[in-house]
């Protein structure tokens, strides 16, 4: 079983729609990571989180650790947003280290 | 800005080729890593290091090696590339914020072995 989990794999969604991106992980961690990646490869990240809720712009991430889940939302998707969004916690015992999921593929359509 | 710079963005190699990687970030961050990435697998740590001329052994080494001679640059290498080394290598480089950690990627160099 992967250490971490993400859904849905693949998401398309009209401009304008709220999006949501789920991550589950099953170690302790000292904080997670989101993560952007363009067609192309370049990644950057979003977000840095170890408790509640933060917002950037359009993005929220939110994470509760004692059910070890995070989700990132989206509101008002546009087109540029499509991209894959990869959840990376960072281990508790050695945070330099991230595990990474396989990542959501979000197309968003005009 | 935190730059991580990659070398190529696009690299066609033959079968038993050595293959250098480089990587080069300009924020003076200890730690700095060699991933790949292929479809359905996320990314995978190959090496990392903590500081110049340290290495460890990450996910998954076997066919690779790395070299930090500098603390800015991290070298990825292939000693005799082979086809099933066919991916996406991405760098990364970071530092401590507290107890956590802020990472920057580079842009990737994808990579065929033919």
């Amino acid at each position: 079983k992967n250490e971490v989990e993400q859904s849905p794999q693949n998401l398309t969604a009209q401009e304008g729609e709220f999006i949501t991106i789920n991550c589950s992980y099953s170690v302790g961690i000292s904080a997670l990571h989101w993560l952007q990646q363009h067609p192309g490869g370049g990644i950057v990240s979003l977000f840095m989180l170890s408790s509640g809720k933060k917002k950037h712009g359009r993005l929220i991430a939110t994470i509760n650790i004692q059910e070890k889940h995070s989700s990132l939302h989206i509101t008002a998707s546009h087109p540029r947003d499509s991209a894959v969004y990869i959840c990376a916690p960072g281990r508790a015992y050695n945070t330099d280290k991230l595990i990474f999921g396989t990542g959501t593929r979000l197309q968003v359509f005009p | 800005d935190v730059k991580v710079t990659q070398s190529s963005r696009y690299l066609v190699k033959r079968t038993g080729e050595k293959v250098f990687l480089e990587c080069v970030q300009d924020m003076d961050h200890e730690n700095m890593f060699w991933y790949r990435q292929d479809p359905g697998l996320g990314l995978r740590l190959i090496y990392f290091s903590y500081d110049v001329k340290m290495k460890e052994k990450g996910d998954i080494p076997e066919g690779y090696s790395v070299s930090r001679e500098k603390k800015e640059r991290f070298s990825l290498i292939l000693e005799s590339a082979s086809t099933n080394q066919t991916s996406m290598y991405l760098c990364a480089s970071s530092f401590r914020v507290g107890l956590d950690t802020e990472a920057f990627f580079g842009q990737g160099t994808r990579l065929t072995v033919v």
